[in-house]
């Protein structure tokens, strides 16, 4: 079993639409976690990070974390056009510089 | 601005020989990672350095090789060694206090090698 599991997509939604992106995973150590967005032939930039269980809220970004079921989220509320990238899910355990990734998830928002 | 500049944006190798990638940043960061990103394949560790002069390897190091001889700069070689180097590869670059920080990475705008 892969440390982090992230259902590639692609997925496709209508403007405005409430997007819900997952990512589980299997180590009880990672901590910090972390989403990406990468626009086509860019770097990955960071959208949202937490550290531990609870919900992390910047605008039309909630970012979710479930220990207990090893499992996170991120909700993109009012989904733009401009909102279509892939999106990835990272993490790491205390204590650690490495970041595990999951394998993205394509999104694309239809005007 | 400070940032992550990683050149060339476009690379290509010939049969049996290294190319050396480059990235700078100007973040004051300690750490620098490098990455190869395959379609489908997420992110993958190749090297990472926490201090200068020193670096380890990551996942998947082998058939590259990296030096970090200036905090600010950590250039990867793609060896001949490397027999699928069709890639994009990413600098990433982070203040992490060995892990305690909970300051994140953050990412150049890449290199996409091919092989010609």
């Amino acid at each position: 079993q892969k440390e982090v599991e992230q259902d590639p997509g692609p997925l496709s939604v209508p403007e405005g639409a409430i997007v819900s992106l997952n990512c589980t995973y299997s180590n009880s150590a990672f901590q910090y976690f972390m989403w990406y967005r990468q626009y086509s032939r860019k770097g990955p930039e960071l959208l949202m990070y937490t550290y531990s269980s609870g919900n992390k809220e910047d605008g039309r970004f909630t970012a979710q974390v479930d220990k207990s079921s090893k499992y996170i989220s991120l909700f993109i509320r009012d989904s733009q056009p401009s909102d279509s990238a892939t999106y990835l899910c990272a993490m790491r355990k205390g204590g650690s510089e490495k970041l595990v990734f999951g394998k993205g998830m394509k999104l694309t928002v239809n005007p | 601005d400070g940032g992550i500049t990683q050149s060339p944006k476009y690379l290509f190798r010939k049969e049996g020989q290294n190319v050396t990638l480059s990235c700078e940043q100007n973040l004051n960061h300690d750490a620098m990672y490098w990455y190869r990103q395959d379609p489908g394949q997420g992110l993958r560790l190749i090297y990472y350095s926490q201090i200068v002069n020193d670096f380890q390897k990551g996942d998947i190091a082998e058939g590259y090789s990296v030096s970090r001889e200036k905090k600010e700069s950590f250039p990867l070689t793609v060896t001949s060694a490397q027999k699928n180097p069709t890639a994009f590869y990413l600098c990433a670059s982070g203040d992490e206090m060995g892990g305690l920080s909970m300051q994140p990475q953050h990412f150049g705008d890449g290199t996409r090698l091919s092989i010609l």
